[in-house]
């Protein structure tokens, strides 16, 4: 069964408005989870690594201000889009590792349509 | 330098007949991780198999094998009696300490399961 849970998998929204999605490890506590962005038969771009109680760590070209990531606790991590635009429409996909495994998991994913 | 190279855009394979992958990566670490994960249609990202640089036999899960070959630099994954439900976008993965200890993903490719 699912290791994380992502949440909503598939949102419509108007430009200009915020949007938040939700990641979830399940049945473990993730210190560090990943918010990636993949665009249409493209592979995944990491945009960011969220840290448990301090700032996420964000890839150079990705707006830290565009892309708020909030790691309140040891099983969510939020990726809220600002002031979303038509540009930002894409697939948003998170993933956690297990303390101390080497495979990292992966949420089913939200696809954003911003109109 | 390209980190990770699938250089097989797509594949075709005949239902109940074994499929080879390709994938060479790019490393100057003694350790690392080389991951395989599989995207279908739903755009999740299934985890399928993992090899440890340091790991002396090839990884093996069900009709899933790795074929590592460390001097060559090459992680080809090897899919056995295939079936219809392995149509979807396959993903080759390292991560190292070269790259940040991320996950590096290869450009990705398509198999298509014929019946």
């Amino acid at each position: 069964g699912a290791v994380v849970s992502q949440h909503p998998s598939w949102v419509i929204c108007k430009s200009g408005t915020s949007v938040k999605i939700e990641c979830r490890s399940l049945d473990f506590q993730a210190t560090t989870m990943f918010w990636y962005r993949q665009f249409p038969k493209q592979s995944l771009m990491l945009m960011a690594t969220s840290n448990e109680g301090s700032k996420a760590t964000y890839e150079q070209g990705v707006e830290k201000d565009k892309f708020l990531i909030n790691h309140a606790s040891l099983t969510l991590s939020t990726l809220t889009v600002t002031s979303a635009h038509p540009e930002d429409s894409s697939f948003y996909i998170c993933s956690a590792n297990r303390q101390g495994k080497n495979i990292q998991y992966f949420g089913a994913g939200t696809r954003l349509s911003v109109l | 330098a390209q980190k990770i190279t699938q250089t097989q855009p797509g594949m075709f394979v005949q239902e109940k007949e074994a499929v080879t992958l390709d994938c060479t990566y790019d490393t100057s670490d003694p350790s690392y991780g080389l991951f395989w994960y599989k995207q279908p249609s739903s755009g999740e990202m299934i985890f399928l198999i993992y090899q440890g640089s340091y790991d002396q036999q090839n990884a093996t899960e069900g009709r899933y094998s790795l074929n590592f070959q460390k001097a060559r630099k090459s992680a080809n994954l090897v899919i056995s009696a295939s079936q219809l439900g392995d149509s979807a976008m396959y993903f080759c993965a390292m991560r190292g300490m070269e790259y940040g200890n991320k996950l590096v993903f290869g450009a990705g490719t398509i198999l298509r399961v014929k019946s």
